[in-house]
């Protein structure tokens, strides 16, 4: 059964740097999100993607963000400049067709910022 | 800004039960509800979903109610199982919107059925 991939599976670094999360999204999706966990909170929209361009973001998705799809089958996450708060599980996930239908998630980075 | 609530963070069963999960939401203009389920290190499994235009969907064991008038959902789990055991997320969106991209989630429920 296809599945959505992440990659690392656990990223640490230290305050300021950048940080590039992976994700391979299940290969006949149009449709890719972030998505961020903080330990014991809410799993939080970030963004949405489709057609090689954001459809949605939150507040959450500053400047600090951005998101490509470099090469039609990888889907990124780049934080800029990292804060301790960035410190959360993100999860990528893609559907066949927008809000409308399911979304499948990949299993999670775990980012740490020092 | 919690647009949807769970208010149980845990619920106990014992196996071959019924598992009863609620969650309740404020938008009004939500239209389409899921229950997703997460199992330590996974990322969330889609489970079952329900669109406003319906008040019950079925699958399996799972069932999910639509109370729109008291936005209300609940996922009826039935015999439950060990495996049953997860964190279960209710999701939200509203399609209609300009938000119609992305899901609202809980904060989750942490189910044990007990063998």
């Amino acid at each position: 059964e296809p599945e959505v991939t992440q990659t690392p599976s656990h990223q640490v670094t230290q305050m300021g740097q950048e940080v590039i999360l992976r994700c391979v999204p299940i290969s006949n999706h149009l449709y890719f999100y972030w998505y961020r966990q903080i330990l014991g909170q809410k799993v939080e929209f970030l963004v949405s993607f489709y057609n090689n361009e954001i459809s949605e973001k939150s507040e959450i998705f500053d400047d600090q963000f951005s998101v490509e799809r470099p090469d039609g089958s990888n889907f990124t996450l780049k934080i800029r400049s990292t804060k301790l708060e960035d410190s959360a599980m993100y999860f990528c996930a893609s559907g066949v067709r927008g809000g409308r239908n399911e979304q499948f998630f990949g299993p999670g980075t775990r980012l740490t910022v020092l | 800004d919690q647009q949807v609530k769970q208010n149980s963070p845990s619920l106990s069963v014992q196996e071959g039960r019924i598992s009863i999960l609620n969650c309740d939401y404020t938008n009004s203009m939500f239209d389409y509800f899921l229950w997703y389920k997460k199992y330590p290190a996974e990322g969330p499994t889609f489970l079952i979903s329900i669109s406003s235009i319906k008040d019950k969907n079925e699958d399996g064991r799972f069932t999910v109610f639509l109370n729109k008038s008291a936005k209300h959902l609940s996922l009826h789990i039935v015999p439950s199982q060990p495996g049953d055991s997860a964190v279960y997320f209710c999701a939200a969106s509203a399609r209609l919107t300009n938000t119609g991209n992305q899901f609202y989630f809980g904060t989750g429920t942490s189910l044990t059925v007990i063998p």
